[in-house]
């Protein structure tokens, strides 16, 4: 079983449907992230969660709703989006900032 | 000025050639450093950590430049399969939040 399980590994969605991604970490790690990442562009931070308490979040917009049930599990509900935020969606979780994260494998989102 | 910043490349070298990569940063609070390899269509996996006093791990060496705020990672002995886009992340100085760079695509090539 591999350290942080992300599904599903691909969505296609309308702009008017709800859909959830699900990350689940294996690793006994405090802190999970949610990231974006766009061709051609960096690794853009959306969500942080330590110790299930949200910590950051970066100035995403409100159709994107992060939810972090227990240090394990992470969410982040979709709902309205629009195609500019197809994207791969990558979570992450870490031990503390000297150890680095270890990422999923990402969730390719395609809005339609 | 970019909080991380990489020379985005291509950059082009042949089966056995040392090649080497550079990442700035703009915070001169942060800690943690770390270099990723990045597949096509995969997730960014862990390379090596960035420790004050350099690090090697077989072909692989890792620096921290602090006063001129900028990490380096050096390929000996290139191999096709070192392929990859290779990311550079900081820590925020405060906090466990990293930022990545956009990466630098190397390409080995016979």
């Amino acid at each position: 079983e591999t350290g942080v399980t992300q599904t599903p590994r691909h969505l296609v969605m309308g702009m008017t449907n709800k859909k959830s991604l699900k990350c689940e970490q294996h690793l006994g790690h405090n802190a999970m992230y949610w990231y974006k990442q766009s061709a051609k562009k960096p690794l853009e931070l959306m969500f942080v969660y330590s110790l299930e308490e949200r910590v950051e979040n970066n100035s995403v917009p409100s159709r994107f709703s992060p939810e972090c049930p227990n240090s394990s599990h992470l969410f982040l509900h979709l709902h309205t989006l629009q195609p500019e935020d197809s994207a791969l969606y990558l979570c992450a979780s870490s031990r503390d900032r000297t150890y680095g994260y270890t990422f999923g494998s990402g969730t390719r989102l395609t809005v339609v | 000025r970019k909080e991380v910043e990489q020379d985005p490349g291509p950059f082009n070298v042949p089966e056995g050639a040392t090649v080497a990569f550079n990442c700035t940063y703009s915070n001169s609070a942060s800690q943690s450093f770390f270099w990723y390899r990045q597949d096509c269509r995969k997730e960014p996996k862990l390379l090596m950590s960035v420790y004050s006093s350099g690090n090697e791990d077989g072909r692989f060496t890792a620096q921290l430049n602090r006063a001129s705020q900028y990490i380096s990672l050096l390929i000996r002995d290139s191999k096709l399969s070192d392929s990859a886009t290779y990311l550079c992340a900081v820590d925020s100085g405060t906090a466990s939040k990293l930022t990545f760079g956009t990466g630098t695509r190397l390409q080995v090539t016979l």
